[in-house]
């Protein structure tokens, strides 16, 4: 079955910690992304890659590094410098950044302890 | 930034009934799409319409659009307890490159 697969599903970090949530696609997606959701909010971006070993901000960058080293693979890097890491992040796939649609994960919630 | 804005933020009926929910957004567009999404999951691709389209249907699903009101609406017919969700429009711009940016959300609740 093709998908998209983040892990874990929670998460919890200790203050002044990097933590790196995984998301792998078996769909033959060019394009990848992360989202942030808030309770009750909408999605927000954080980062998004078009293509291998390249990447853009989104518009809530700061706090959050990623890589693309792998077509199948965007993990992203919460660091220590997000000062509100608690949220529900969703990653995304797509053929290409235009869509036509999004696939996404089933999430992970991260929780500062 | 959102570009899309669903009204109502919350909409709950009983089911067999109709649910309508509305976006509307700021710049040109040359697609929207429609995400469900349960509590606590992912979000799934319902529909797409493309800006020289105004009506698409998928199953108990119609979504309008009305570029010149820069709106959309998504019509669920005779709802059922499973359809009760998050629903969010999600636009992609004109330029090529542009990624789709999603709206806040209506929270549809049906009731049994």
């Amino acid at each position: 079955d093709g998908g998209i697969t983040q892990s874990p599903k929670y998460l919890f970090r200790k203050e002044g910690q990097n933590v790196t949530l995984s998301c792998e696609q078996n769909l033959n997606h060019d394009a990848m992304y992360w989202y942030r959701q808030d309770p009750g909010q909408g999605l927000r971006l954080i980062y998004y890659s078009q293509i291998v070993n390249d990447f853009q901000k989104g518009d809530i960058a700061e706090g959050y590094s990623v890589s693309r080293e792998k077509k199948e693979s965007f993990p992203l890097t919460v660091t220590s410098a997000q000062k509100n890491p608690t949220a529900f992040y969703l990653c995304a796939s797509s053929i290409m950044v235009t869509g036509p649609g999004y696939t996404f994960g089933s999430g992970t919630r991260l929780t500062v302890v | 930034s959102q570009q899309g804005e669903e009204d109502p933020q919350a909409l709950s009926i009983q089911e067999g009934e109709n649910a309508t929910m509305n976006c509307s957004y700021k710049t040109s567009i040359n697609n929207l799409q429609w995400y469900r999404q349960n509590s606590g999951r992912g979000l799934v691709h319902l529909i797409l319409i493309r800006s020289n389209e105004r009506e698409k249907h998928s199953g108990r699903l119609r979504v309008t659009l009305d570029t010149s009101k820069k709106s959309s609406s998504l019509l669920i017919t005779a709802s059922r307890a499973a359809d009760t969700a998050s629903y969010f429009c999600a636009t992609g711009g004109e330029t090529s490159g542009s990624r789709l940016t999603f709206g806040e959300g209506t929270q549809l609740t049906v009731n049994p």
